[in-house]
Protein backbone atom coordinates (compact mmCIF):
# COMPACT_ATOMS: atom_id res chain seq x y z
CA UNK A 1 0.00 0.00 0.00
CA UNK A 2 1.15 3.35 -0.91
CA UNK A 3 1.56 5.82 2.38
CA UNK A 4 1.98 9.28 2.48
CA UNK A 5 2.45 10.79 5.27
CA UNK A 6 2.36 14.42 6.49
CA UNK A 7 4.46 15.39 9.50
CA UNK A 8 1.58 17.14 11.66
CA UNK A 9 -2.20 16.39 11.86
CA UNK A 10 -2.79 19.69 14.07
CA UNK A 11 -0.79 22.53 13.98
CA UNK A 12 -1.30 26.04 15.51
CA UNK A 13 1.11 29.11 15.02
CA UNK A 14 1.12 33.09 15.01
CA UNK A 15 1.13 35.58 12.13
CA UNK A 16 4.03 35.97 10.63
CA UNK A 17 5.68 33.24 11.88
CA UNK A 18 7.85 30.82 9.07
CA UNK A 19 5.46 27.60 8.87
CA UNK A 20 6.73 24.14 7.31
CA UNK A 21 4.90 21.46 6.55
CA UNK A 22 6.21 18.01 5.67
CA UNK A 23 5.16 15.49 3.07
CA UNK A 24 6.94 11.85 2.95
CA UNK A 25 6.03 8.98 0.26
CA UNK A 26 7.31 5.74 0.29
CA UNK A 27 6.13 4.37 -3.31
CA UNK A 28 8.90 6.31 -5.23
CA UNK A 29 6.04 8.69 -7.00
CA UNK A 30 7.65 11.13 -9.27
CA UNK A 31 4.90 13.17 -8.59
CA UNK A 32 3.83 15.19 -5.75
CA UNK A 33 1.17 17.64 -4.92
CA UNK A 34 -0.03 20.63 -2.37
CA UNK A 35 -3.36 21.43 -1.79
CA UNK A 36 -5.69 23.51 0.70
CA UNK A 37 -8.92 22.32 1.66
CA UNK A 38 -11.32 24.82 2.51
CA UNK A 39 -15.72 24.52 2.73
CA UNK A 40 -17.26 24.94 -0.36
CA UNK A 41 -14.45 25.28 -2.22
CA UNK A 42 -12.99 21.83 -2.64
CA UNK A 43 -9.39 21.06 -3.03
CA UNK A 44 -7.27 23.82 -4.81
CA UNK A 45 -3.82 23.07 -5.73
CA UNK A 46 -0.83 25.16 -4.61
CA UNK A 47 2.00 23.57 -6.24
CA UNK A 48 3.24 20.81 -7.50
CA UNK A 49 6.54 18.68 -8.05
CA UNK A 50 7.37 16.12 -11.13
CA UNK A 51 10.53 15.72 -9.93
CA UNK A 52 13.35 16.02 -7.38
CA UNK A 53 14.25 19.79 -7.38
CA UNK A 54 11.48 20.70 -9.98
CA UNK A 55 8.17 22.60 -8.94
CA UNK A 56 5.53 24.36 -11.28
CA UNK A 57 2.96 26.68 -9.49
CA UNK A 58 -0.34 25.48 -8.54
CA UNK A 59 -3.89 27.96 -8.91
CA UNK A 60 -3.27 29.70 -5.38
CA UNK A 61 0.62 29.86 -5.04
CA UNK A 62 0.69 33.31 -3.90
CA UNK A 63 2.10 33.28 -0.27
CA UNK A 64 3.99 30.04 -0.65
CA UNK A 65 7.33 28.40 -1.74
CA UNK A 66 8.04 24.75 -1.61
CA UNK A 67 11.51 22.99 -1.42
CA UNK A 68 12.17 19.19 -2.91
CA UNK A 69 15.38 17.95 -2.70
CA UNK A 70 14.31 14.21 -2.23
CA UNK A 71 12.46 12.20 -4.40
CA UNK A 72 10.56 11.19 -1.34
CA UNK A 73 9.92 14.12 0.49
CA UNK A 74 7.93 17.86 -0.42
CA UNK A 75 7.57 20.30 1.85
CA UNK A 76 5.19 23.01 2.20
CA UNK A 77 6.51 26.54 3.72
CA UNK A 78 4.65 29.54 4.68
CA UNK A 79 7.19 32.17 4.75
CA UNK A 80 5.31 34.78 6.62
CA UNK A 81 1.92 33.33 7.71
CA UNK A 82 -1.50 34.91 7.88
CA UNK A 83 -4.58 34.01 9.29
CA UNK A 84 -6.48 33.92 5.27
CA UNK A 85 -3.90 30.96 5.76
CA UNK A 86 -5.61 29.39 8.12
CA UNK A 87 -7.28 25.81 6.00
CA UNK A 88 -6.17 22.28 5.85
CA UNK A 89 -2.98 21.30 3.85
CA UNK A 90 -3.24 18.12 2.12
CA UNK A 91 -0.64 15.95 0.52
CA UNK A 92 -0.85 13.97 -2.40
CA UNK A 93 1.75 11.77 -4.82
CA UNK A 94 1.49 10.14 -8.05
CA UNK A 95 2.93 7.89 -10.82
CA UNK A 96 4.20 10.39 -13.69
CA UNK A 97 1.72 9.18 -16.50
CA UNK A 98 -0.94 8.66 -13.62
CA UNK A 99 -1.47 12.48 -11.89
CA UNK A 100 -5.19 11.28 -11.94
CA UNK A 101 -4.60 8.58 -9.27
CA UNK A 102 -3.00 10.56 -6.67
CA UNK A 103 -2.70 9.05 -3.17
CA UNK A 104 -3.48 11.28 -0.19
CA UNK A 105 -2.29 12.02 3.05
CA UNK A 106 -4.40 12.31 6.41
CA UNK A 107 -3.70 16.37 6.09
CA UNK A 108 -2.73 19.00 8.56
CA UNK A 109 -5.23 21.75 9.97
CA UNK A 110 -3.01 24.59 10.31
CA UNK A 111 -4.29 27.39 12.49
CA UNK A 112 -2.93 30.72 12.13
CA UNK A 113 -3.41 33.14 14.86
CA UNK B 1 -10.81 25.44 -19.60
CA UNK B 2 -11.78 22.41 -17.47
CA UNK B 3 -14.20 22.52 -14.75
CA UNK B 4 -16.46 20.86 -12.32
CA UNK B 5 -19.95 21.38 -10.57
CA UNK B 6 -21.31 19.44 -8.40
CA UNK B 7 -24.53 19.66 -7.28
CA UNK B 8 -25.55 19.78 -3.67
CA UNK B 9 -22.72 20.79 -0.56
CA UNK B 10 -24.41 18.01 2.12
CA UNK B 11 -27.13 15.25 0.63
CA UNK B 12 -28.71 13.84 3.42
CA UNK B 13 -30.43 9.78 3.04
CA UNK B 14 -32.09 7.05 4.71
CA UNK B 15 -29.73 3.60 5.34
CA UNK B 16 -30.42 1.35 2.53
CA UNK B 17 -31.92 4.19 0.62
CA UNK B 18 -30.50 5.59 -3.26
CA UNK B 19 -27.20 7.35 -3.10
CA UNK B 20 -27.16 10.00 -6.13
CA UNK B 21 -25.00 12.49 -5.51
CA UNK B 22 -24.42 14.80 -9.15
CA UNK B 23 -21.49 15.83 -11.03
CA UNK B 24 -21.73 18.39 -14.11
CA UNK B 25 -18.77 18.97 -16.02
CA UNK B 26 -17.11 21.42 -18.73
CA UNK B 27 -14.14 20.38 -21.00
CA UNK B 28 -13.27 21.57 -24.47
CA UNK B 29 -11.56 17.90 -25.40
CA UNK B 30 -12.89 14.48 -24.61
CA UNK B 31 -12.72 14.40 -19.97
CA UNK B 32 -11.10 11.92 -17.67
CA UNK B 33 -13.34 11.60 -14.75
CA UNK B 34 -13.14 10.45 -11.08
CA UNK B 35 -14.91 10.37 -8.02
CA UNK B 36 -12.73 10.72 -4.85
CA UNK B 37 -14.00 10.15 -1.41
CA UNK B 38 -12.75 11.43 2.35
CA UNK B 39 -13.87 9.38 5.37
CA UNK B 40 -13.70 11.81 8.34
CA UNK B 41 -10.36 12.39 9.77
CA UNK B 42 -8.39 11.38 6.63
CA UNK B 43 -7.10 11.84 2.98
CA UNK B 44 -9.07 11.60 -0.03
CA UNK B 45 -8.71 8.11 -1.95
CA UNK B 46 -9.68 7.42 -5.37
CA UNK B 47 -13.74 5.83 -5.86
CA UNK B 48 -13.53 5.02 -9.46
CA UNK B 49 -12.78 7.07 -12.73
CA UNK B 50 -13.72 6.95 -16.59
CA UNK B 51 -11.23 7.67 -18.71
CA UNK B 52 -12.37 5.88 -22.41
CA UNK B 53 -13.97 2.48 -23.08
CA UNK B 54 -17.03 1.72 -20.79
CA UNK B 55 -19.50 4.81 -19.81
CA UNK B 56 -20.64 2.62 -16.80
CA UNK B 57 -17.57 2.48 -14.27
CA UNK B 58 -17.54 0.69 -11.07
CA UNK B 59 -15.62 1.50 -8.16
CA UNK B 60 -15.49 0.85 -4.54
CA UNK B 61 -18.31 -0.12 -1.71
CA UNK B 62 -20.77 -0.39 -4.11
CA UNK B 63 -20.63 2.74 -6.25
CA UNK B 64 -20.95 3.12 -9.65
CA UNK B 65 -21.25 6.24 -12.18
CA UNK B 66 -22.07 6.90 -15.53
CA UNK B 67 -20.41 9.01 -17.71
CA UNK B 68 -23.31 10.60 -20.56
CA UNK B 69 -21.34 12.91 -22.34
CA UNK B 70 -24.45 14.17 -24.24
CA UNK B 71 -25.69 15.53 -19.89
CA UNK B 72 -22.15 16.36 -19.49
CA UNK B 73 -22.84 14.69 -16.20
CA UNK B 74 -21.20 11.87 -14.41
CA UNK B 75 -23.06 11.22 -11.52
CA UNK B 76 -22.17 8.84 -8.58
CA UNK B 77 -24.77 6.58 -7.10
CA UNK B 78 -25.17 3.74 -5.33
CA UNK B 79 -28.23 1.24 -4.70
CA UNK B 80 -28.64 1.07 -1.11
CA UNK B 81 -26.78 3.55 1.38
CA UNK B 82 -24.70 2.04 4.41
CA UNK B 83 -24.06 4.07 7.70
CA UNK B 84 -19.60 3.63 6.40
CA UNK B 85 -20.93 5.41 3.19
CA UNK B 86 -21.01 8.98 5.37
CA UNK B 87 -18.05 11.33 4.17
CA UNK B 88 -17.40 13.89 1.61
CA UNK B 89 -17.56 12.99 -1.99
CA UNK B 90 -15.55 15.18 -4.66
CA UNK B 91 -15.92 14.73 -8.37
CA UNK B 92 -12.60 15.62 -10.29
CA UNK B 93 -11.63 15.65 -14.31
CA UNK B 94 -8.52 16.19 -16.09
CA UNK B 95 -7.98 16.25 -19.57
CA UNK B 96 -5.82 13.33 -20.55
CA UNK B 97 -4.20 10.61 -18.08
CA UNK B 98 -0.79 12.42 -18.00
CA UNK B 99 -2.44 14.82 -17.27
CA UNK B 100 -0.31 17.12 -14.71
CA UNK B 101 -3.00 18.05 -12.38
CA UNK B 102 -6.65 17.42 -12.01
CA UNK B 103 -9.43 19.76 -10.89
CA UNK B 104 -11.59 18.80 -8.16
CA UNK B 105 -15.30 20.23 -7.77
CA UNK B 106 -16.26 21.72 -4.15
CA UNK B 107 -17.37 18.29 -2.86
CA UNK B 108 -20.44 16.79 -1.14
CA UNK B 109 -21.25 15.66 1.91
CA UNK B 110 -22.98 12.48 2.58
CA UNK B 111 -24.91 11.74 5.32
CA UNK B 112 -26.59 8.78 5.99
CA UNK B 113 -30.32 8.85 8.79
CA UNK B 114 -30.50 5.67 10.74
Amino acid sequence: DVKVTQSSRYLVKRTGEKVFLECVQDMDHENMFWYRQDPGLGLRLIYFSYDVKMKEKGDIPEGYSVSREKKERFSLILESASTNQTSMYLCASSLPRQAHEQYFGPGTRLTVT
Amino acid sequence: AQSVTQLGSHVSVSEGALVLLRCNYSSSVPPYLFWYVQYPNQGLQLLLKYTTGATLVKGINGFEAEFKKSETSFHLTKPSAHMSDAAEYFCAVSRYSSASKIIFGSGTRLSIRP
